[in-house]
């Protein structure tokens, strides 16, 4: 069965400083991977995913993350953080058989500071 | 706009008593999940719906129940609350089940038991 790791529980950025959410998974082929937010009090929103091709994939309000399949991660960047980006983030695997369900991590709070 | 709607945004319930939470969506899509989730915890997936069939995953315990008396509406119910069914309800919605079809997510709702 799929699973994933994100190692950083909390992490604290000043505004305007880049940001990197570290995300791994396990399985054994390439899954479907998706990184989601959670705003509080607020659903969780995509903000981007990969099933093939290029391994940097581009999503919305600035954020971008890169596939590796030698170290297993797909960690999230983000060049200039704003307060608004202060959420929960969520790395999550799909298996690519079909009707398999989405496996999220644990989750990364992000809090931005002046 | 919202898309997927879930009332009501807090609930509070007794130990034992019954409470039915409920989730709707204007997309039209066939598929409606119910996620919990705990505090500081990943989304964990109770059961799915596609169309009209209920596919529950081997873990959900037998007090969780749901409906989903057309297209449009889910409910969950949760037949005797204990305080370790305190948490966040998402309800999230798909066009289809392939893989890399993208949830939509309500904002949840909070429930708490005493």
């Amino acid at each position: 069965a799929q699973s994933v790791t994100q190692p950083d529980i909390h992490i604290t950025v000043s505004e305007g400083a880049s940001l990197e959410l570290r995300c791994n998974y396990s399985y054994g082929a390439t899954p479907y991977l998706f990184w989601y937010v959670q705003s509080p009090g607020q659903g969780l929103q995509l903000l981007l995913k990969y099933f093939s091709g290029d391994t940097l994939v581009q999503g919305i309000k600035g954020f971008e993350a890169e596939f590796k399949r030698s170290q297993s991660s797909f960690n999230l960047r983000k060049p200039s953080v704003h307060w608004s980006d202060a959420a929960e983030y969520f790395c999550a695997v799909r298996t690519n058989f079909g009707n398999e369900k989405l496996t999220f991590g644990t989750g990364t709070r992000l809090t931005i500071i002046p | 706009d919202a898309m997927v709607i879930q009332n009501p945004r807090y609930q509070v319930t007794q130990f034992g008593k019954p409470v039915t939470l409920s989730c709707s969506q204007t997309l039209n899509h066939n598929v409606m999940y119910w996620y919990q989730q705990k505090s500081s915890q990943a989304p964990k997936l109770l059961f799915h719906y596609y169309d009209k069939d209920f596919n529950n995953e081997a873990d959900t315990p037998d007090n969780f129940q749901s409906r989903r008396p057309n297209t449009s509406f889910c409910f969950l119910d949760i037949r005797s609350p204990g305080l370790g069914d305190a948490a966040m309800y998402l309800c999230a919605t798909s066009r289809d089940r392939s893989s890399n079809e993208k949830l939509f997510f309500g904002s949840g709702t909070q429930l708490s038991v005493l």
